[in-house]
């Protein structure tokens, strides 16, 4: 079956430090990524959805400049968390599809970000 | 705004007893519904789907749910469960309005005692 993965699975960083996740697709090409974040006790949330070789689209409430993604190969997207703080301490999980035709989505491992 | 609800957020359950888990879901147009199962430790992985046809859809592990249109549900079932059923379950919706994004529900805590 189709299989991402995530990099790292963890990280701990300071206060005011980015941080890059990245997030693979291993045996397909994935002409889209999706970037969720979830909080302890709640559903996923959708930050932005990036189709490889053009601008993500952030889901309302998301700052684009503060969570930069980059989808630059058909297997590669990263994720990253600029000028860190606290409050973005969370769970963040990657997925992706195959053809822009179907509906499912394969998922990272997740990464646990924790900023002191 | 679409919406995805699941009913109980933690379940508890003793080995070989049924299971349901509830999912109800606001849009009214054509959708295609999910269960997404995440066992501790790992990634979240895709127990069911339900694009069209037969509304009774049976997925890995024993697993199935029934779509019933006219109360926008998606319940899951298994007769017996395991231990191993031991994992968070989420419902999942994608239509048309949500642009083929999943909508999701959030989350059944689901603890089967040996």
């Amino acid at each position: 079956g189709a299989v991402v993965s995530q990099h790292p699975s963890r990280v701990i960083c300071k206060s005011g430090t980015s941080v890059k996740i990245e997030c693979r697709s291993l045996d397909f090409q994935a002409t889209t990524m999706f970037w969720y974040r979830q909080f302890p006790k709640q559903s996923l949330m959708l930050m932005a959805t990036s189709n490889e070789g053009s601008k993500a689209t952030y889901e309302q409430g998301v700052e684009k400049d503060k969570f930069l993604i980059n989808h630059a190969s058909l297997t590669l997207s990263t994720l990253t968390v600029t000028s860190a703080h606290p409050e973005d301490s969370s769970f963040y999980i990657c997925s992706a599809r195959e053809n822009p035709g179907t509906y499912e989505q394969y998922f990272g491992p997740g990464t646990r970000l924790t900023v002191t | 705004a679409q919406s995805v609800s699941q009913h109980n957020h933690h379940v508890i359950l003793s080995e070989a007893a049924s299971l349901e888990l509830g999912c109800n879901y606001s849009y009214g147009g054509t959708v295609n519904l999910f269960w997404y199962v995440q066992y501790p430790g790992q990634h979240l992985q895709l127990l069911l789907k339900y694009f069209s046809g037969d509304p009774l859809v049976k997925g890995i592990k024993g697993f199935e749910a029934e779509f019933i249109k006219s109360k926008f549900s998606f319940n899951l079932r298994k007769p017996s469960v395991q231990w191993s059923d031991t994992a968070e379950y989420f419902c999942a919706v994608i239509s048309m309005d949500s642009n083929y994004q999943l909508i999701w529900g959030a989350g059944t805590k689901l603890i089967i005692k040996p």
